[in-house]
């Protein structure tokens, strides 16, 4: 595809369910992005993937949270034993590459809503 | 540490008039680069504009201008000629070279356009 493909596009469970968040970037892109936006709030960087380089976890808000990227591709999110705080519109973005000049490609986001 | 400080929660804006939002950032780091993405109700995230720490002149996509204020670490974006259509969120962001929350945004300004 043309653009940045995240699925599911909506998400409704239970609290404590694990639920998976899938993101398909542009081809050819290397860098991978992960941010969490809550209702009118601003992005929360997550974790971020460079080619085959160790993720930058620094935004995992905590180890309920984890992110995966096979190939240098497909990268999923999982979050095990979900929160009501875990509530957000979960969004992925890829670039060319991690330089300071390359702009997000944002894909439409998934919206997670916890019971 | 590093941040992004978008001061206007919301703005208003008459039509066809000229209008500033803010953005200010703080960072050490001698090369980065800063953007604007305009987020309208649909949700997409949307690029408008970038600017380099090194770049001279200030940047310019069509309506947009982003006043660049390097030593006062400011990077505005002028929307000129205001349109119903520019009724969005709009995030300021900073990418930099190395280091911990290389990719932040900034919490957000709401513009309204009246007619």
């Amino acid at each position: 595809g043309a653009g940045v493909s995240q699925s599911p596009s909506n998400k409704v469970t239970e609290k404590g369910k694990d639920v998976e968040l899938r993101c398909d970037p542009i081809s050819g892109h290397t860098a991978l992005y992960w941010y969490r936006q809550s209702l009118g709030q601003g992005l929360e960087f997550l974790i971020y993937f460079q080619g085959n380089s160790a993720p930058d976890k620094s935004g995992l808000p905590s180890d309920r949270f984890s992110a995966e990227r096979t190939g240098g591709s497909v990268s999923t999110l999982t979050i095990q034993r979900t929160q009501q705080e875990d509530s957000a519109v979960y969004l992925c973005a890829s670039s060319l590459d991690d330089s300071i000049f390359e702009y997000w490609h944002f894909g439409d986001g998934t919206r997670l809503s916890i019971l | 540490a590093q941040k992004i400080t978008q001061t206007q929660p919301g703005m208003f804006v008459q039509e066809k008039e000229a209008v500033t939002l803010d953005c200010t950032y703080d960072t050490s780091d001698p090369s980065y680069g800063l953007f604007w993405y305009k987020q309208p109700s649909s949700g997409e995230m949307i690029f408008l504009i970038y600017q380099g720490s090194y770049d001279q002149q200030n940047a310019t996509e069509g309506r947009y201008s982003l006043n660049f204020q390097k030593a006062r670490k400011s990077a505005n974006l002028v929307i000129s000629a205001s349109q119903l259509g520019d009724s969005a969120m709009y995030f300021c962001a900073m990418r930099r070279a190395s280091g911990t929350y290389k990719y932040i945004f900034g919490t957000g300004t709401r513009l309204k356009v009246l007619a």
